[in-house]
């Protein structure tokens, strides 16, 4: 069965430091996958996506994510946290093989510490 | 592109009431879907259209809820009749083919509703 988790609905980390949410997926065939950010009282927000290539994937507010494949993990990842990152953060999957639905986790709470 | 659009954003009624949320996708999308997103229960799919056709609708959580999607540009949830179980924040979305770059999601800003 298609599925994503997030194994953590917490993470607090320290402005400056860096920052880690992990994300693991279970699809068949090759995964189209996807990190996503709402912030109170909005609409969630594309951050990046991982369709083919380069493992590294670099997205939108200096945030990239790291496909691994024997893993199946996608977690995100910042160099610096920034207080403004504190955020609800969702990694998704796209199913290519059962109608291009997408699957979501269930989220992570993200509080960047001044 | 005005992104997609949502109305309601704010919906109070009462127990009974019948509901009506709407969505205007992004034009040229041919994918829409229906969230519900609640504390207990995070984000849900409820439904979700290819080319106005419904696909999957296992999601939907009764007979009391219903979608549409008449043409390309325009969708409505419905919610008839309304209990206080359904208080949540709607999200409608779209995307484009996943063979166009991955046809990533684009979310609405969300219709809260809260039935009393």
């Amino acid at each position: 069965a298609q599925s994503v988790a997030q194994p953590e609905d917490q993470v607090n980390v320290a402005e400056g430091n860096p920052l880690t949410v992990k994300c693991t997926y279970s699809v068949s065939g090759n995964p189209y996958l996807f990190w996503y950010v709402q912030y109170p009282n909005r609409g969630l927000q594309f951050l990046l996506k991982y369709i083919t290539g380069d493992n590294l994937v670099k997205g939108s507010y200096g945030f990239e994510a790291e496909f691994n494949k024997s893993q199946t993990s996608f977690h995100l990842k910042k160099p610096s946290a920034l207080v403004s990152d504190s955020a609800l953060y969702f990694c998704a999957v796209r199913d290519m093989n059962t109608g291009n639905q997408f699957y979501f986790g269930t989220g992570t709470s993200l509080t960047v510490i001044p | 592109d005005a992104g997609v659009i949502q109305s309601p954003r704010h919906e109070v009624t009462e127990m009974g009431q019948e509901v009506t949320l709407r969505c205007k996708p992004i034009s040229g999308h041919d994918y829409l879907f229906w969230y519900r997103q609640t504390m207990m229960r995070g984000l849900e799919l409820l439904i979700y259209f290819n080319n106005n056709v419904p696909i999957d609708d296992s999601g939907m959580p009764e007979d009391r809820f219903s979608a549409k999607m008449p043409n390309a540009s325009f969708s409505t949830l419905k919610i008839q009749p309304s209990e206080p179980r359904d208080s949540a924040v709607y999200f409608c979305a779209s995307s484009p083919s996943p063979g166009l770059a991955g046809g990533k999601q684009y979310f609405g800003p969300g219709t809260r509703l809260t039935v009393t």
